[in-house]
């Protein structure tokens, strides 16, 4: 089956302890992208990346990396999170990026405390 | 970025067509029109695209209006599984963030049994 598996789905986390949030898609898709979902703000992306070792910068990266190693696997990385990252994340892959369709991952409900 | 705008919400009843529109009067020869929807505490779905002709899958059509300025998602027949944000999305066609997509506040569909 085609999917994005995000993990974890639930984190509760404290202020500058380093997380990853983990993303991976079986579809051998070259695009891939992360976004997060804020009330009344809607879905912004924060990075993405066209193909292996090729990653750039979405609308609101600060305070995020992410690495592209392997094709199927694209990790997002708070190195020292804060309240203001609690949101609800979605990673995306698709095979051409514009022509078609992108599949979404279920999400990760991030708690910073 | 071309924009799209879309009614803030619509209802409808089971079992009845919908007719979501969308406007996107600065769209450029290249763009193409994509749909997508989020179902409650799950990710975007994709539902269709399309760049001139009408297109019809098995989730929905899309009715591409000839001068492209605006686009009509159609449901033909309501579920209430169908209840979600309906999204309508012009994929950046090149330069920076190629392939995003943005997320406006999209159509809030709500089925009445």
């Amino acid at each position: 089956e085609a999917q994005v598996t995000q993990n974890p789905r639930y984190l509760i986390t404290v202020t500058g302890k380093k997380l990853t949030v983990t993303c991976s898609q079986n579809m051998n898709h070259e695009y891939m992208s992360w976004y997060r979902q804020d009330p009344g703000l809607g879905l912004r992306q924060i990075y993405y990346s066209m193909n292996v070792e090729v990653t750039d910068k979405g609308d609101v990266p600060e305070g995020y990396k992410v690495s592209r190693k392997e094709k199927r696997n694209f990790p997002l990385i708070l190195e020292s999170p804060s309240p203001n990252q609690t949101s609800l994340y979605f990673c995306a892959s698709s095979s051409s990026g514009r022509l078609t369709e992108a599949f979404f991952g279920q999400g990760t409900r991030l708690t910073v405390v | 970025d071309a924009k799209t705008t879309q009614p803030n919400s619509m209802e409808s009843n089971e079992e009845e067509p919908v007719h979501l529109p969308c406007n996107h009067s600065t769209i450029s020869g290249t763009d193409y029109i994509h749909w997508y929807r989020q179902l409650p505490s799950q990710g975007p779905e994709y539902v269709i695209h399309g760049l001139t002709s009408n297109v019809n899958n098995r989730m929905a059509s899309l009715a591409i209006a000839e001068d492209r300025k605006s686009s009509t998602l159609i449901l033909h027949r309501a579920t209430l599984r169908d209840a979600a944000v309906y999204y309508c999305i012009l994929p950046n066609a090149g330069g920076t963030s190629y392939g995003k997509l943005t997320f406006g506040q999209g159509t809030i569909l709500t089925v009445h049994p």
